[in-house]
């Protein structure tokens, strides 16, 4: 079936550092993939999304582009910072065979940014 | 502002006692969803409702009860039969039409529930 892995947590950066979070996926069909963020006390929202092979989504200075070769799309940013103190969670819709686009996510990986 | 309500943030629950979230959109969203968290297990989709009066079983749908009676609203009861209810409850809903649209979910700010 359609699931998600992505690196466990939890990540401790310094302000400024590389950010690099591992997420691959299994799925039947033809996925759509995202990275969804959980500040503290909050509800998830969406960070970025990409819809076939080779795209790329980027928002607020993340990145992760859709790799079906590797079945990867991993979250980089070139330098974070405290604000970005988080859970991000990666996941999966696999809308073959389906009326409905269910999200599959991973376990999330908790961001940890000092100054 | 549009967007997703849920309460009471936190919600205490007794041996034997049936307890019901509440969750409320005005996002004018067909589909309504509701989701478990607990730490380092991610996320698991309790119920599913595309729209008004209707709604099915997700992964884990065992101990708990949903109503989709309007389309604003849908209440999520964790009954006595669901031995372990301690977690954090996420409502969540999205537009139920177009690829791009479904998969965008819109989230709530979540109740703690837990046990006395």
């Amino acid at each position: 079936g359609d699931s998600v892995t992505q690196m466990e947590g939890p990540v401790t950066l310094s302000e400024e550092a590389f950010l690099t979070i591992n997420c691959t996926y299994t799925a039947t069909g033809y996925p759509s993939l995202f990275w969804y963020v959980q500040y503290p006390g909050e509800g998830l929202q969406l960070l970025l999304k990409a819809t076939k092979a080779d795209d790329k989504g980027s928002n607020k200075g993340f990145e992760a582009t859709y790799r079906k070769e590797t079945t990867s799309f991993h979250l980089e940013k070139g330098s974070v910072q405290v604000s970005d103190s988080a859970v991000y969670f990666c996941a999966l819709s696999d809308l073959a065979g389906s009326t409905l686009g269910r999200l599959y996510f991973g376990r999330g990986t908790q961001l940890t940014v000092w100054p | 502002d549009g967007g997703i309500t849920q309460s009471p943030k936190y919600l205490f629950r007794k041996e034997g006692q049936n307890v019901t979230l509440s969750c409320e959109q005005n996002l004018n969203h067909d589909a309504m969803y509701w989701y478990r968290q607990d730490p380092g297990q991610g996320l698991r989709l309790i119920y599913y409702s595309q729209i008004v009066n209707d709604f099915q079983k997700g992964d884990i749908a065992e101990g708990y009860s949903v109503s989709r009676e309007k389309k604003e609203s849908f209440p999520l009861t964790v009954t006595s039969a669901q031995k372990n209810p301690t977690a954090f409850y996420l409502c969540a809903s999205s537009i139920n039409r177009g690829r791009g649209n479904r998969e965008k979910l819109f989230f709530g700010s979540g109740t703690q529930l837990s046990v006395l």
